[in-house]
């Protein structure tokens, strides 16, 4: 049985460039969150879509954006990269009860 | 705004001794709290969770506390392990709607043999 998977696992992009991020949830799991992890910190988040629909915006600028795929798959679009993008992307799925929250490995996204 | 406190960040014991990590959330509403531990360089993995109709459960040497009142949940890890050496985050969410999870900024706890 998968669990949530993401790609790629690293990435490398320069300032002002856009980054796209994917993940797959468990199967069976509608509901995808997206989390971004600074070294030495706690995940922060940024977006949760259910059955394709944003049920939740963190506090990033609009330079985050995300979608839901009917496959329930998602992407995380990030445009005019900072340095300070730099941070561990980490996807999360859960089921219809919404509860737990299983994690995916991450994407590690650094900005030069 | 919402807000999770953890503390130690850091925590270092001695094998076989116990250890304890205490949150603080600032939402009333909150409702449910897992713990993830997470290993250098990999997932955050759920260990161990707690709804706020409940004040305490136990799973083997793992075990969370909640007092609602207060607004504080601690975790519990008794008879350590070197395996047991990771990163533990609280976090605290609203079931219902959407639950977005506000995480703690970890501690570090490490075993010693």
């Amino acid at each position: 049985d998968a669990g949530v998977t993401q790609s790629p696992t690293h990435l490398i992009k320069t300032r002002g460039q856009h980054v796209t991020l994917r993940c797959s949830p468990i199967s069976g799991h509608k509901s995808v969150s997206w989390y971004q992890q600074v070294l030495g910190q706690g995940p922060q988040f940024i977006f949760q879509y259910y059955e394709k629909e944003e049920r939740g915006r963190g506090n990033f600028p609009d330079r985050f954006s995300a979608r839901q795929f009917p496959n329930y798959s998602s992407e995380l679009n990030v445009n005019a990269l900072l340095l300070g993008d730099s941070a561990l992307y980490l996807c999360a799925s859960s089921g219809t009860g919404g509860e737990t929250q299983y994690f995916g490995p991450g994407t590690r996204l650094l900005v030069l | 705004g919402e807000n999770v406190e953890q503390h130690p960040s850091t925590l270092s014991v001695q094998e076989g001794d116990s250890a304890v990590i205490k949150c603080t959330y600032s939402d009333s509403a909150s409702n449910y709290f897992p713990w993830y531990k997470q290993e250098l360089g990999k997932r955050p993995q759920l260990i161990i969770d707690i709804r706020s109709n409940v004040g305490e459960k136990k799973d083997q040497r793992i075990a969370v506390t909640l007092n609602k009142t207060a607004k504080h949940f601690s975790l519990h890890i008794t008879e350590t392990q070197p395996e047991d050496s990771a990163v533990y985050f609280c976090a605290a969410s609203l079931l219902g709607g959407y639950n977005k999870l506000i995480f703690g900024a970890g501690t570090r706890l490490a075993v010693h043999p």
